[in-house]
């Protein structure tokens, strides 16, 4: 069984670049969360795919969108970059995303920087 | 909106003492998870609580629903313990909403 993947693992923009980040969720998980960790921060949620569709978003503005594939990957696509977009995205799989009470499981992230 | 609040943000102690890290929360919550961060970033999930009391080898993680507060607690505290211990709190099926973080430094 494997766990967590995302890529890239680390990333540098300019402002007002567009960025991909990619996951792939635990085997048997159709759940994926993204968070957004900027340095000596908590976590931030920022939405929630369950089964392809978005399950749950944040307070974030419409340039952070998300998709999620058939074999339940992800993407997180952030659109004019801006400095403060510089932070550890994270990717959090889960089996059932309308189940309160489940564990999810996090990715090692990737460090995006925006110059 | 939930508000998370950990104690202390920071926590320095020698090998083998025993560690308390807090959390409060200020609205009813579904779950609260216990999270442990290594530098670079990975995060693992220690706990999942919803009432009383988890343990997992030197690990236990409590908590009090009526007074919206949880504890984990390290016993014979290892420098391999040294890591960032994140609160975070499930409202409803999709959000999680983290605390601030411990940062636990164990010398030995």
């Amino acid at each position: 069984e494997t766990g967590v993947t995302q890529s890239p693992t680390h990333l540098i923009k300019t402002r007002g670049q567009q960025v991909t980040l990619r996951c792939s969720s635990q085997s048997g998980h159709n759940t994926v969360s993204w968070y957004q960790q900027a340095l000596g921060q908590g976590p931030q949620f920022i939405f929630q795919y369950y089964r392809e569709e978005e399950n749950g978003r944040g307070n974030f503005p419409p340039r952070f969108s998300g998709l999620q594939f058939p074999n339940y990957s992800s993407e997180l696509n952030v659109n004019a970059l801006e400095l403060d977009d510089s932070a550890l995205y994270l990717c959090a799989s889960s089996l059932d995303g309308r189940v309160s009470k489940e564990t999810q499981y996090f990715g090692p992230g990737t460090r995006l920087l925006v110059l | 909106k939930n508000e998370v609040e950990q104690s202390p943000q920071n926590l320095t102690a020698q090998e083998g003492e025993f560690i308390t890290i807090n959390c409060s929360y200020s609205v009813g919550i579904s779950a609260l998870h216990w999270l442990q961060q290594h530098p670079g970033g990975g995060i693992v999930s220690l706990f999942m609580l919803s009432s009383g009391k988890k343990k997992h080898g030197r690990l236990i993680a409590t908590i009090n629903i009526q007074e919206k507060h949880s504890s984990l607690h390290i016993t014979a505290s290892h420098p391999r313990d040294s890591a960032v211990y994140i609160c975070a709190v499930k409202e409803g099926a999709q959000k999680l909403v983290f605390g601030q973080g411990t940062r636990l430094t164990i010398n030995p």
